[in-house]
């Protein structure tokens, strides 16, 4: 079975604290995403990558920043949390799309994250 | 700018009966894929159907179909026999190419409840 892993389900952090956010995939896919998901705003893209090294901004990527050094790791990275940024961060993986099983898209269980 | 629009923030229906929930989008390209995703109060982001767009077939899995319509970018979900395990948040989704990248866009869901 494939396998998405966050590494913290419930973190709580200070304000202006720098936070980590870890996700590990073990099917060697291509694209890896970062969401975060606040009730009535669904999911919203912060960043995603297609490959190592390589990060494209979503549509809200002010305050974070992401880093990809393996093909199978995307951190997410708050330089310095705000109250704001509670909420829960969703990672995923998928093959790109042009491959023949690019279609499918794994989810992580979540990361809730509180600001205080 | 959001690209998928659910306009149905909650709806209901009653166990074994159908119910439709709505999806349109927005797009230029002519290939891309279409998912409904379900998420129960587990958080844990389920796969229900998927559709390419280069496939004039609806895609169908058990009491779940979707109505794709690609001159009018709609993707509405039919879920047949509603069975309380059915009530979650269901989200829209599609991908994107975004410089070459491919890009995951969910829209902001909708909360189905099934009534016994």
């Amino acid at each position: 079975d494939v396998k998405v892993t966050q590494s913290s389900r419930y973190l709580v952090k200070r304000t202006g604290e720098k936070v980590f956010l870890e996700c590990v995939q073990d099917m060697d896919h291509e694209n890896m995403f970062w969401y975060r998901q606040d009730p009535g705003l669904g999911l919203r893209l912060i960043y995603f990558s297609y490959d190592v090294k390589m990060k494209e901004k979503g549509d809200i990527p002010e305050g974070y920043s992401v880093s990809r050094e393996k093909k199978e790791r995307f951190s997410l990275i708050l330089e310095s949390a705000s109250t704001n940024q509670t909420s829960m961060y969703l990672c995923a993986s998928s093959f790109s799309l042009g491959s023949a099983s690019g279609n499918t898209i794994y989810f992580g269980e979540g990361s809730w994250l509180t600001v205080v | 700018a959001q690209t998928v629009t659910q306009s149905q923030p909650e709806m209901s229906v009653q166990e074994a009966e159908t119910v439709t929930l709505s999806c349109t989008y927005d797009t230029s390209e002519n290939n891309y894929y279409l998912f409904w995703y379900k998420q129960p109060p587990s958080r844990q982001m389920i796969l229900v159907i998927r559709q390419e767009a280069y496939k004039q077939q609806n895609a169908t899995e058990n009491r779940f179909s979707v109505n794709f319509q690609k001159a009018a970018k709609s993707f509405s979900l039919k879920i047949s026999d509603s069975q309380l395990g059915d009530t979650a948040m269901y989200f829209c989704a599609f991908i994107r190419t975004q410089g070459g990248s491919e890009k995951l866009v969910f829209g902001k869901g909708t909360k189905l409840t099934v009534n016994p």
